[in-house]
């Protein structure tokens, strides 16, 4: 059974920094292409990154240059760095195995965790 | 970036309803288009493509289809179950997009 568990959310004064974490079973990480996908309170869905099998990396513009995504194969665990955080950051955060390239649908998820940014 | 229009916002209906919802992009984008359903306080599930190509184990009463900037969602006969937020993403291109929603609530 595909397992997808996020820990690593939590209040963060702005332009703090954060690193969420995705556990997985069920399946093989590096294998997979794996994203990170947020929702505002009461908002609409944003991906905001994307890690290809072969290693390449996608990111949304609202988050280039301040996240990255990465992974740990011998932990199975994806990876969110997030820095200089902004209070428009502030989302649940899942992370999503996502289909291969031509097909990128997030087929898992996780359940979440949240990232609050704020004074 | 590739706009995705989701139609109605809302929907009021009963058990037993055909519902249909739709979803129009932008721009054409082919037949990668994914459904989704979110219940209150969850994580978004996935449901269908839009050809019903790729499925997420769900009911068939859940059918998807279209191609180019136009496609559907249609549950045949609503369950309980069923009430929730919908959601549509394109995945022709990157960024990918979604829909802005459609609630199904019990009429």
């Amino acid at each position: 059974e595909v397992q997808l568990v996020e820990s690593g959310g939590g209040l963060i004064q702005p332009g703090g920094s954060l690193r969420l974490s995705c556990a997985a079973s069920g399946f093989t990480v590096s294998s997979n292409y794996m994203s990170w996908v947020r929702q505002a309170p009461g908002k609409g869905l944003e991906c905001v990154s994307v890690i290809y099998g072969g290693g390449s990396t996608y990111y949304a513009d609202s988050v280039k240059g301040r996240f990255t995504i990465s992974r740990d194969n011998s932990k199975n665990t994806l990876f969110l760095q997030m820095n200089s955080l902004r209070p428009e950051d502030t989302a649940m955060y899942y992370c999503a195995r996502t289909l291969s390239s031509g097909w990128l649908f997030f087929d898992s998820w996780g359940q979440g965790t949240l990232v609050s940014v704020s004074s | 970036d590739i706009q995705m229009t989701q139609s109605p916002s809302s929907v009021s209906a009963s058990v037993g309803d055909r519902v249909t919802i739709t979803c129009r992009a932008s721009q054409s984008i082919s037949s990668r288009l994914a459904w989704y359903q979110q219940k209150p306080g969850k994580a978004p599930k996935f449901l269908i493509s839009a050809a019903s190509s790729f499925q997420g184990g769900v009911p068939s009463r859940f059918s998807g289809s279209g191609s180019g900037t136009d496609f559907t969602l249609t549950i045949s006969s609503l369950q309980p179950e069923d009430f929730a937020t919908y959601y549509c993403q394109q995945a022709n291109s990157f960024p990918l997009t979604f829909g802005g929603g459609t609630k199904v609530e019990i009429k």
